[in-house]
Formats: structure tokens, sequence, C-alpha cells
């Protein structure tokens, strides 16, 4: 059982690149989210979808694109990268519900140079 | 605006203590209090979970309690192992969006 994947572990971008982190749970988890860790702050949460098809929002959405085709995956686009997206990325799915555990991928570390 | 703080930053004790983690919330409207433990390049795990009717979780050596009138959250740990050293978060599910509003975390090193 894989549980939530994401790749790359790790990337480097210079300023204004594009590129697409990938997330996929094989738990058949309706949410999906997308959160970035940033040293000494807790996770923000950037966008955040509730099934296929439907996304939205979260705390820190600017520069950031989602999408969601399938139940199994939630795509994160990065659309201009800048040094401020600098941080480590976390998927993370779970059943709908508030008591519903969430589960983590292992993250994504990006540098911006 | 809910925020949730967790003090302190860092603990470094000597295996074998029993010690507590602390969590502090600014709103009492929540469906629940989360705990999560976070080793080192790798994702979160959940460890325990407590409804806003609950007042403690337990699992083995963990216990969790919440009190929602003073907004604050206890992590207990028994019997301290090293294997415990790892960054632990808590966090609030929020009545009002539906979302987890997350402290910074304590980072925990059990010395043998």
């Amino acid at each position: 059982n894989a549980g939530v994947t994401q790749t790359p572990k790790f990337q480097v971008l210079k300023t204004g690149q594009s590129m697409t982190l990938q997330c996929a749970q094989d738990m058949n988890h309706e949410y999906m989210s997308w959160y970035r860790q940033d040293p000494g702050m807790g996770l923000r949460l950037i966008h955040y979808s509730v099934g296929a098809g439907i996304t939205d929002q979260g705390e820190v959405p600017n520069g950031y694109n989602v999408s969601r085709s399938t139940t199994e995956d939630f795509p994160l686009r990065l659309l201009s990268a800048a040094p401020s997206q600098t941080s480590v990325y976390f998927c993370a799915s779970k059943f709908p519900g508030p008591n519903s555990p969430l589960h983590f991928g292992n993250g994504t570390r990006l540098t911006v140079t | 605006k809910q925020e949730v703080t967790q003090i302190p930053a860092a603990l470094s004790v000597p295996e074998g203590e029993n010690l507590v983690l602390n969590c502090s919330f600014t709103d009492s409207a929540i469906y629940n209090l989360q705990w999560f433990r976070q080793d080192p390049g790798k994702g979160l795990t959940s460890l325990l979970l407590i409804q806003s009717s609950q007042r403690e979780q337990t699992s083995g050596r963990l216990n969790a309690s919440l009190d929602k009138s003073s907004g604050r959250s206890t992590l207990y740990i028994a019997a301290s192992q090293p294997g415990d050293s790892a960054t632990y978060l808590c966090a609030v599910f929020e009545d009002s969006n539906y979302q987890l509003i997350w402290g910074a975390g304590t980072k925990l090193i059990i010395k043998p």
C-alpha cells in the first residue's frame, strides 16, 4: 500500500521557471490538499480539493495552480517560480469529514534561485 | 483569526523521563484537535485526534488532553525513548471553514 506518493523529492529551479509537483494517492480519498512548510511556521494550506473536478484556494494560493481530473492525482503547478516559493511542499489526503485523519506524502524540497 | 501556538520550540530530555508538550489555540470553536509527528525528511504521521466533545485520547505511551474552555491541549509521553525524537505538531480543525490550523511544532530530542 503506497499511500500518498510525491515526486520529485528535491528540485532546484531558477526564478521564472515553471514546474509541476506530482501527488498521487491509492486510498480512494476524496479530499486532497497541498501545504507548504517553512522554518518556524506551521503548515500553510495552498489549495485543496474535495473531489474530482472540484478545487478551492487555501491560505496562500498565489503563484500556484491545481487541477483534479481523477480521484487519485492532484498536481501542483508553479507558474513562474520566485525565491519566496523556496519551501518544503506536502501533499495530504483523507476521507471526508472533520474526524478523518490526514495522510501525508514525504514532501518535495524546492529551492528557487 | 484562529492562532495555534506550541511552546517550547525545542525540548531535550534524558531517556526514560515522562514529558509534556503544550499546544494552545485562541478560538474554542473547533471540531477537533490533532497531534502529528514529523521525522526529519519525512511527512507527518497522525498520532491522536481528540474530538471537541472529548477530554482525552490515549495510544500506547501517548496521552493527549483537550481543554476547550482554556484553549489548551497537552501531549503526554510516558517513559520517553530515543525513537520518540521528532518534531510534534498540533493542529485544530476549525468549525467555520473546515480547515486545519497548524502550530509550528516542538522539536523533541531524547538523549540516550
